[in-house]
């Protein structure tokens, strides 16, 4: 079968450094993307992972490991406006993406 | 037009209606998709388009149906509608259907079937 996992809800500090964790089974793998969503809005791309590794853009990193069926994403120099929810999805053998319900991080000031 | 957008943005529906969510790209992507997004849960597919013409079942398809007579629209119509059917639609296109390719999403339609 298939299943993703992440935390339901995360708490940090503005300026802080979060990680918020993903675990995935599946028999099928085409990479795992990382989406935000402010409440009331549509998802945003945040980043894309197909090789193992860790992948930097700006203030934001994801990182993937196949073998272990684990991502993160990890945000630095936390801003209020970070407050979100974060999505983590796999891509399965068929091109479908498979969601997670979603970590809801919320930062103080 | 800029973007994907979705109307209406929010309905309330009797049970047993017919209705119809509508969804327009400008973005010329050949893969368009139906998610539901339900509190506690992650987004479900419904169903999804890879090209103009030609449409395939997600993980949640009963009770919906999907057509795509042209690259840039995508509707989905719900025959007789469900109070399960409450959930927030969102619409979604990626220039294709493999791959990393990013889903870029509309704003979503806010659905009540009592």
């Amino acid at each position: 079968g298939q299943n993703i996992d992440q935390p339901t809800e995360m708490t940090a500090t503005e300026g802080a450094i979060v990680q918020i964790n993903c675990t995935y089974q599946t028999s099928g793998f085409n990479g795992l993307f990382w989406y935000q969503q402010h409440a009331g809005e549509a998802p945003t791309f945040l980043s894309y992972n197909v090789l193992d590794g860790l992948e930097e853009k700006g203030r934001f990193s994801s990182f993937l490991s196949r073998s272990k069926g684990y991502s993160y994403l990890l945000l630095k120099e936390l801003q209020m406006k970070d407050s979100a929810s974060y999505l983590c999805a796999f891509m399965d053998s068929n091109y479908q993406l498979i969601w997670g319900a979603g970590t809801k991080l919320i930062i103080k000031p | 037009i800029a973007g994907i957008t979705q109307a209406p943005t929010s309905q309330i529906l009797a049970a047993g209606r017919r209705m119809t969510l509508r969804c327009t790209q400008d973005m010329r992507h050949n893969a368009m998709y139906w998610y539901r997004q339900d509190l506690g849960l992650g987004l479900r597919l419904i169903h999804y388009s890879n090209t103009a013409g030609t449409t395939g079942k997600g993980e949640v398809p009963d009770g919906y149906s999907v057509s795509r007579a042209n690259t840039d629209d995508f509707p989905l119509t719900l025959a007789s509608a469900v109070p399960s059917q409450t959930s927030v639609y969102f619409c979604a296109s990626s220039d294709s259907g493999i791959g990393g390719n990013e889903q870029f999403f509309g704003p979503g339609t806010r659905l009540t079937v009592l």
